[in-house]
């Protein structure tokens, strides 16, 4: 079964205190791996779009990087607008797009 | 920028009613779908909808569920008889052609509460 984890459930950082968050994988056939952010009772806002393992995208303080089994959200220097969920979503080669989700990081940043 | 929009963005409504819930998807997107997202929950793929006819639905899309897209713009997800369970955050997300198919844009969602 294709699924979706992340780690941690939850992190807390000052403001300035570089973390990662971390999204591991095991699906049929990867399609494209998506982050977004998730702000309390919004949608989700797209982020990168990351398709092969070794393959990087940069926006802000955010890097995502993949594996072939995981990925990782990089947060440099975060503020604290940077507080949000960060979710992490794959879709599966030879389906139709579909994006399974996983559970979610809960980042606060404090000032 | 062109943003997804929903609407209502809150539905309270009695157990066993019909609730039809409105998305009007970036125009140039061509593939659209609905997920939902259970208060502390996953987000969980409904329904997939591409020339007018549904792609891929999950376990959770039964008969009482449907969907249309009436008028070129909007996009409607309908639920006949409405279950407690049933209540949830509601996002329409709409993709784009070519190169760009694979990214989906999500709307604010619509918050459904049975009761």
């Amino acid at each position: 079964e294709d699924q979706v984890t992340q780690s941690p459930e939850a992190l807390r950082l000052q403001e300035g205190e570089s973390s990662s968050l971390n999204c591991s994988y095991t699906v049929s056939g990867l399609r494209g791996l998506f982050w977004y952010r998730q702000d309390p009772g919004k949608g989700p806002e797209f982020l990168f779009t990351l398709y092969s393992a070794g393959e990087e995208k940069e926006k802000e303080r955010l890097k995502a990087t993949l594996t072939k089994k995981e990925s990782f959200l990089h947060i440099t220097a975060p503020k604290p607008e940077d507080s949000a969920t960060y979710l992490c979503a794959v879709s599966t080669a030879g389906g139709y797009n579909k994006l399974i989700f996983g559970a979610g990081t809960r980042l606060a940043v404090h000032p | 920028e062109p943003e997804v929009t929903q609407t209502p963005s809150h539905q309270v409504t009695q157990m066993g009613q019909e609730v039809i819930l409105r998305c009007v998807p970036i125009s140039n997107h061509l593939y659209f779908y609905w997920y939902r997202q259970i208060l502390g929950q996953k987000v969980e793929f409904l329904v997939s909808f591409y020339n007018n006819e549904i792609s891929e639905k999950s376990e959770i899309f039964d008969d009482q569920f449907s969907v249309e897209r009436p008028d070129g713009s909007n996009f409607t997800l309908k639920i006949r008889s409405t279950k407690l369970e049933d209540s949830a955050m509601y996002f329409c997300a709409g993709a784009g052609g070519g190169p760009t198919a694979d990214t989906q844009y999500f709307g604010p969602g619509t918050r459904l509460t049975v009761l």
